[in-house]
């Protein structure tokens, strides 16, 4: 089946720094990927549809300049927050959207603390 | 976007049928309703999905109303590992992009 990863799973970092997050298709090509934002005890709520070779689409009230979003490849998308604060603290998943079959495929995560 | 309304959260004794409800009364004719669930910590797993039919795999059945205005989602052997948040989606595949709604869904909770 479709497999999506991420990297980190975790990661800590401290007010005020810049953190990545990679999103990847490994054995499929994806268009388009997106990427959710899940806080403790909440659902998910979609950040950003970020579509190969294009600016990303971001969702009402997310800043684009904050959540820096960059699709080089059909296979990797990545998500930069910059400047973080601890209100960034969250899960951040991301999805790939599998060709044809317009199914989505979800990675495992990444636990964000800013301390 | 058709919306959803699951319980917030339903209990399930081991090894017996876990019946996990859904209503989407204003879904459309061309709207599948998928389910997927996440286990804590974990990025949403994909379980099923269907138009107007019912559909089995090996994870689960689902049972769609003729009025397709509801449906349910079988586990038939709940065992401890299918405790999670459970999630119906009513989604149009052709238009995939930003229309995965993930509504509070229901979370179940199997017991020894």
């Amino acid at each position: 089946g479709a497999v999506v990863s991420q990297h980190p799973s975790w990661v800590i970092c401290k007010s005020g720094t810049s953190v990545k997050i990679e999103c990847r298709s490994l054995d499929f090509q994806a268009t388009t990927m997106f990427w959710y934002r899940q806080f403790p005890k909440q659902s998910l709520m979609l950040m950003a549809t970020s579509n190969e070779g294009s600016k990303a689409t971001y969702e009402q009230g997310v800043e684009k300049d904050k959540f820096l979003i960059n699709h080089a490849s059909l296979t990797l998308s990545t998500l930069t927050v910059t400047s973080a604060h601890p209100e960034d603290s969250s899960f951040y998943i991301c999805s790939a959207l599998a060709g044809t079959s317009y199914e989505q495929y979800f990675g495992p995560g990444t636990r964000l603390t800013v301390t | 976007d058709a919306k959803t309304t699951q319980p917030p959260s339903m209990d399930c004794a081991e090894g017996r049928a876990a019946n996990l409800p859904c209503n989407h009364s204003t879904i459309s004719g061309n709207e599948y309703v998928y389910w997927y669930r996440q286990i804590h910590s974990q990025g949403p797993q994909y379980i099923i999905h269907g138009l107007k039919n019912n559909e089995t795999n090996e994870m689960a059945s689902l049972i769609i109303t003729e009025d397709r205005k509801s449906s349910t989602l079988i586990l038939p052997h709940a065992t401890l590992r299918d405790t999670a948040v459970y999630y119906c989606i009513v989604r149009s595949p052709q238009t995939g992009a930003n229309n995965l709604f993930f509504g509070t869904g229901t979370r179940l909770t199997v017991i020894p």
